[in-house]
């Protein structure tokens, strides 16, 4: 099937601009989650997404970020007034819910190159 | 800060020869995962490893946890140039049951 999608592959956009990148998760995947890659550097969490839950939003940098998801399916991530600190690989990723054993395998979207010139 | 910490941070090696790549961790886990990214896009799942199991192999993958050391290795063996990516490792982190940790990764380079 589907693997998880993002668009755009890739953003230019000019510094205080807003921006919104999207995600489409695997069908059938209840948890849905951000990151964002600095060049060289592991992964960021940004938020969780689980179901009707209320989302973790306990990794967004500032109040310019900002996260939507409609039930159980796409999710677009928003940032607002983007400054050049905020280039980056914005990675989706999707997953079935957490279990007792920890948290399940998830599957990367190729993520969003951003670029804030 | 929770992030667990690969090294080394880079490895090259000639292809036939083995890989292993370490990770340590600082809190209690129920998990342990290891990631490979190719180009600095999408992450793909390798392999999970369970707090109570000790070692796992997926085939020329094998990783072994050590909970008393909070740390866990990664060895590819007879290495391909396919294999050249980054390779990360992930854990659970505050208690919680879905929010991973990754670390920052070792790059590996198989020289054909």
């Amino acid at each position: 099937g589907a693997g998880v999608s993002q668009s755009p592959s890739n953003k230019v956009t000019e510094k205080g601009k807003d921006v919104e990148l999207r995600c489409d998760p695997i069908s059938g995947h209840t948890a849905l989650y951000w990151y964002r890659q600095r060049l060289g550097q592991g992964l960021e969490f940004l938020i969780y997404f689980q179901g009707n839950s209320a989302p973790d939003k306990s990794g967004l940098p500032s109040d310019r970020f900002s996260a939507e998801r409609t039930g159980e399916s796409v999710s677009t991530l928003t940032i607002q007034r983007t400054q050049q600190e905020d280039s980056a690989v914005y990675l989706c990723a999707s997953s079935l819910g957490p279990g007792t054993s920890g948290s399940p395998e998830q599957f990367f979207g190729p993520g969003t190159r951003l670029t804030v010139l | 800060s929770q992030q667990g910490e690969e090294d080394p941070q880079a490895l090259s090696i000639q292809e036939g020869e083995n890989a292993t790549m370490n990770c340590s961790y600082k809190t209690s886990i129920n998990n342990l995962q290891w990631y490979r990214q190719n180009s600095g896009r999408g992450l793909v799942h390798l392999i999970l490893i369970r707090s109570n199991e000790r070692e796992k192999h997926s085939g020329r993958l094998r990783v072994t946890l050590d909970t008393s050391k909070k740390s866990s290795s990664l060895l590819i063996t007879a290495s391909r140039a396919a294999d050249t990516a980054s390779y990360f490792c992930a854990h659970n982190s505050g208690g919680s049951n879905y929010k991973l940790t990754f670390g920052k990764g070792t790059l590996l380079t198989v020289n054909p």
